[in-house]
């Protein structure tokens, strides 16, 4: 069955380093999306992507964030200069279409990122 | 704007009796709701979506959802718990455009044997 695969599952990072989450999409979807959940807290939505562009975007999605399809399979979320207030769950999802209420969305298993 | 409440963080059932776990949702618009599961290690899997067709919607692993205007709910319902279903449960409505997933807070559900 596919799936979208997350690396790595936990990353942990200094305050004010950069760091990459990764993401391989589901190989024939079209549209990526970057949740997030603080611990404790609900399931955000950060931003869409398609056709190599941002879609969407979330009040969180700020210039620290970017998004990115480096290649014919991943999609990368950097944060350039990370907080305490990132430390969360990172959740890549892909799907078929845009229009949600028309596909599916599969999300991958997250990626737990820790700021000290 | 689009929201879903989850009215139980946790909900505790033996294995074989009927699972109730519960969701509010408002939205400005007929929605698109969804339930989705995470287990443990796991990313989320969607259970069940609605989309205004039929208002009961069967979904996996014997789940299944009621959308009521009325009530404007969407609890997610199974006949006979088991083991393999304890889990965190979303609650999901579709944002304007339908284009990205507003979530609840979760429900944990707690199997006991």
């Amino acid at each position: 069955e596919p799936e979208v695969t997350q690396t790595p599952s936990h990353q942990v990072t200094q305050m004010g380093q950069e760091v990459i989450l990764r993401c391989v999409p589901i190989s024939n979807h079209l549209y990526f999306y970057w949740y997030r959940q603080i611990l404790g807290q609900k399931v955000e939505f950060l931003v869409s992507f398609y056709n190599n562009e941002i879609s969407e975007k979330s009040e969180i999605f700020d210039d620290q964030f970017s998004v990115e399809r480096p290649d014919g399979s991943n999609f990368t979320l950097k944060i350039r200069s990370t907080k305490l207030e990132d430390s969360a769950m990172y959740f890549c999802a892909s799907s078929e279409e845009v229009r949600i209420s028309n596909t599916e969305a599969f999300f991958g298993q997250g990626t737990r990122l820790t700021v000290v | 704007a689009q929201s879903v409440t989850q009215l139980d963080s946790h909900v505790s059932v033996s294995e074989g009796t009927p699972v109730l776990l519960r969701c509010n949702y408002s939205s400005s618009y007929s929605p698109s709701l969804f339930w989705y599961v995470q287990h443990p290690n796991k990313g989320l899997q969607l259970l069940l979506k609605y989309t205004s067709a039929a208002t009961l919607v069967k979904g996996i692993n014997g789940f299944e959802a009621e959308f009521k205007k009325s009530e404007t709910s969407f609890h997610l319902t199974k006949p006979s718990a088991h083991m393999s279903d304890a889990a965190e449960y979303f609650c999901v409505v579709s944002g304007l455009g339908g284009n990205k997933l507003v979530f609840g807070a979760g429900t944990i559900l707690r199997v006991k044997s």
